[in-house]
């Protein structure tokens, strides 16, 4: 069964960085395009950003474009999320989940992680 | 950016009800089209991709339909383990857009 723990989330200040990590096992993790996608406390779904199975494709949304850097060691078959100038509004539950299919990231998501939770506050 | 709107926000049925929640797609997206299940405290999963295809192991009281930019997600026969909130997202491209949610209760 495919898995995928989530790990680096707590608390930091405003102005602050983070550095959330997705290890994954169970299926072929170099093949498959990857997203990071958040959840604030009571609101929905957000998808944050994605990447191609090697990595040389990164995609963001417009809310953490140029704060948030996505990469992936497929060595370790370990996703992660660079979050610098962290906001109150970056507070939320941080999920990554997997492509369903191995045609890059225009596809939805058939596995998530449990998520890691990112508090922005002083 | 194409932005998704779904409607209604929530919802409240009774059991046994047919239910039905409505994605528009400002621009059309074929049917690059997901829909998912948040049930409370838990971790979103995966109902219907290409808009109508039922993912294994989904109840078939689910059924996606629509194209371009209008799609549906429908419950024929509410049942009380269905409560959650249902999210549909394009993949038409890289940028994975979830809509707002819609909340769904028993009365």
């Amino acid at each position: 069964e495919v898995q995928l723990l989530e790990s680096g989330g707590g608390l930091v200040q405003p102005g602050g960085s983070l550095r959330l990590s997705c290890t994954a096992s169970e299926f072929t993790f170099s093949s498959y395009a990857m997203s990071w996608v958040r959840q604030a406390p009571g609101k929905g779904l957000e998808w944050v950003s994605g990447t191609s199975g090697s990595g040389g494709s990164t995609y963001y949304a417009d809310s953490v474009k140029g704060r948030f850097t996505i990469s992936r060691d497929n060595s370790k078959n370990t996703l992660y999320l660079q979050m610098n100038s962290l906001r109150a509004e970056d507070t939320a539950v941080y999920y990554c989940a997997k492509a369903r299919r191995i045609v890059g990231p225009t596809t939805a998501l058939d596995y998530w992680g449990q998520g890691t939770l990112v508090t922005v506050s002083s | 950016d194409i932005q998704m709107t779904q409607s209604p926000s929530s919802l409240s049925a009774s059991v046994g009800d047919r239910v039905t929640i409505t994605c528009r797609a400002s621009q059309g997206i074929s049917n690059y089209l997901a829909w998912y299940q948040q049930k409370p405290g838990k971790v979103p999963k995966l109902l219907i991709c290409a808009a109508s295809t039922l993912q294994s192991g989904v109840p078939s009281r689910f059924s996606g339909s629509g194209s371009g930019t209008d799609f549906t997600l429908t419950i024929s026969s509410l049942q009380p383990e269905d409560v959650a909130t249902y999210y549909c997202q394009k993949y038409n491209s890289a940028l994975l857009t979830f809509g707002g949610g819609t909340k769904v209760e028993i009365k």
